[in-house]
């Protein structure tokens, strides 16, 4: 069955250090999303990406955070420079349709800033 | 505010007993309530999408309750199994937006 893979599963950096985190959708899937979810917290929308640009974002996803589809199977998250607070559990999810119809996750990244 | 509660936070539950819990939502914009199942290192994993007032879907013996005039879906768990011990997920949209909201989950433990 297809899925949704992250890489790497855990990132540990260190404060104001960039990181690429890095997501391979379902293949025929057109819709991409990131989310977190910071410890304890619920899961948190941040970007979706349709069509080579940003469809909607979040309050959260700032002029340091970016997103890319570098080629036809990869789908990134880059955090320019890390604060203390970016420390969450990030998952990328794909869907063939969008307007919130099902969408299906990676099992995440664990993203730890130090 | 668009915000999801459910309940309870946790659960331990005997196993062959059957549960539920309980997902509230807000009822304006409603477009569609999601549930996911998601147990610790793997991905949460899609049980069911439901957008019409009174939709009830079944997968096995899990199985989901609409309601969107008043703003709350039931999951139900027939004779739990061990493995049913998850964190489940309850998310909605609105409006046809990309993004879904999540609740923060209820935690079930099967207990052998």
């Amino acid at each position: 069955e297809p899925e949704v893979t992250q890489t790497p599963s855990h990132q540990v950096t260190q404060m104001g250090q960039e990181v690429i985190l890095r997501c391979v959708p379902i293949s025929n899937h057109l819709y991409f999303y990131w989310y977190r979810q910071i410890l304890g917290q619920k899961v948190e929308f941040l970007v979706s990406f349709y069509n080579n640009e940003i469809s909607e974002k979040s309050e959260i996803f700032d002029d340091q955070f970016s997103v890319e589809r570098p080629d036809g199977s990869n789908f990134t998250l880059k955090i320019r420079s890390t604060k203390l607070e970016d420390s969450a559990m990030y998952f990328c999810a794909s869907s063939w349709r969008g307007g919130g119809f099902e969408q299906f996750f990676g099992p995440g990244t664990r993203l730890t800033v130090l | 505010i668009l915000n999801v509660e459910q309940s309870p936070q946790s659960l331990h539950v005997q196993e062959g007993d059957s549960t539920n819990f309980t997902c509230s939502f807000p009822s304006s914009n409603f477009y569609a309530l999601h549930w996911y199942r998601w147990e610790t290192a793997k991905s949460p994993e899609a049980l069911f999408v439901m957008t019409l007032n009174g939709d009830e879907k079944k997968k096995g013996r899990i199985s989901a309750t609409l309601n969107t005039k008043e703003g709350y879906s039931y999951l139900y768990i027939k004779g739990s199994q061990p493995e049913d011990s998850a964190t489940y997920l309850c998310a909605f949209s609105v409006n046809r937006d990309d993004k879904i909201i999540f609740g923060k989950g209820t935690r079930l433990h099967i207990l052998p």
